[in-house]
């Protein structure tokens, strides 16, 4: 079966970086864009951006561009993000999901808590 | 970008009941390109329509879609007790990818 297992939360400091690893089974890795996602407490979704694991090419949402960077390892069917210069309102669950078509999302991992602390 | 809109905020009703969600687009959602999601406390969400009308696998014909342009609808048609949680719609046929702010279904 699709699965999307996250690695565990996080608590940094104020100007710190953050990477969130998102390993995938039960399907071909390369076949599949993976998404980013994140939801503040309480709030709603927002996109963060996308990896095409084949070729490594990204997309991301302006708001974050300067900020993250995403990565894989096919070898190992895991997709990473990476946000730097952390600020206390990225506090939030990190998603990573399976990307289908335009896209939507149908599997996704269980999150991953980042906080943002001094 | 696109902005979403979903009405009401909350929503307090009793299983058995019959609901429609809204969600209105600031400007036209291009090729019919959207989707809604459930979302439970502490998990990630499930994707339950997409493409305005058409289920996600396994999804009971409960829950239905409709609309077009820029207003949506997601129907479900006699609440279940595991329909209780938050509702969201995405669109995905302009860059970026958008949300609505959510619709929460309470148990009265």
């Amino acid at each position: 079966q699709v699965q999307l297992v996250q690695s565990g939360a996080e608590v940094k400091k104020p100007g710190a970086s953050v990477k969130v690893s998102c390993k995938a089974s039960g399907y071909t890795f390369t076949g599949y864009y993976i998404h980013w996602l994140r939801q503040a407490p309480g709030q709603g979704l927002e996109w963060v951006g996308w990896i095409v694991p084949h070729s490594g090419v990204t997309n991301y949402a302006r708001k974050f561009q300067a900020r993250v960077t995403l990565t894989r390892d096919t070898s190992i069917t895991t997709s990473y993000m990476e946000l730097s210069s952390l600020r206390f309102d990225d506090t939030a669950v990190y998603y990573c999901a399976r990307g289908v078509g335009a896209p939507i999302f149908d599997y996704w991992g269980q999150g991953a808590l980042v906080t943002v602390s001094s | 970008e696109i902005v979403l809109t979903q009405s009401p905020g909350t929503l307090s009703l009793s299983p058995g009941e019959r609901v429609t969600l809204s969600c209105r687009a600031s400007q036209s959602v291009s090729s019919s390109y959207l989707a809604w999601y459930q979302q439970k406390p502490g998990q990630a969400p499930r994707l339950l329509i997409y493409d305005v009308f058409t289920r996600a696998t396994g999804i009971p014909d409960r829950f239905s879609g409709s609309g077009s342009g820029t207003d949506f609808t997601l129907t479900i048609s006699r609440l279940e007790p595991e329909d209780f949680a938050v509702y969201y719609c995405q669109q995905y046929g302009s860059s970026p990818i958008t949300f609505g702010q959510g619709t929460r279904l309470d148990i009265k």
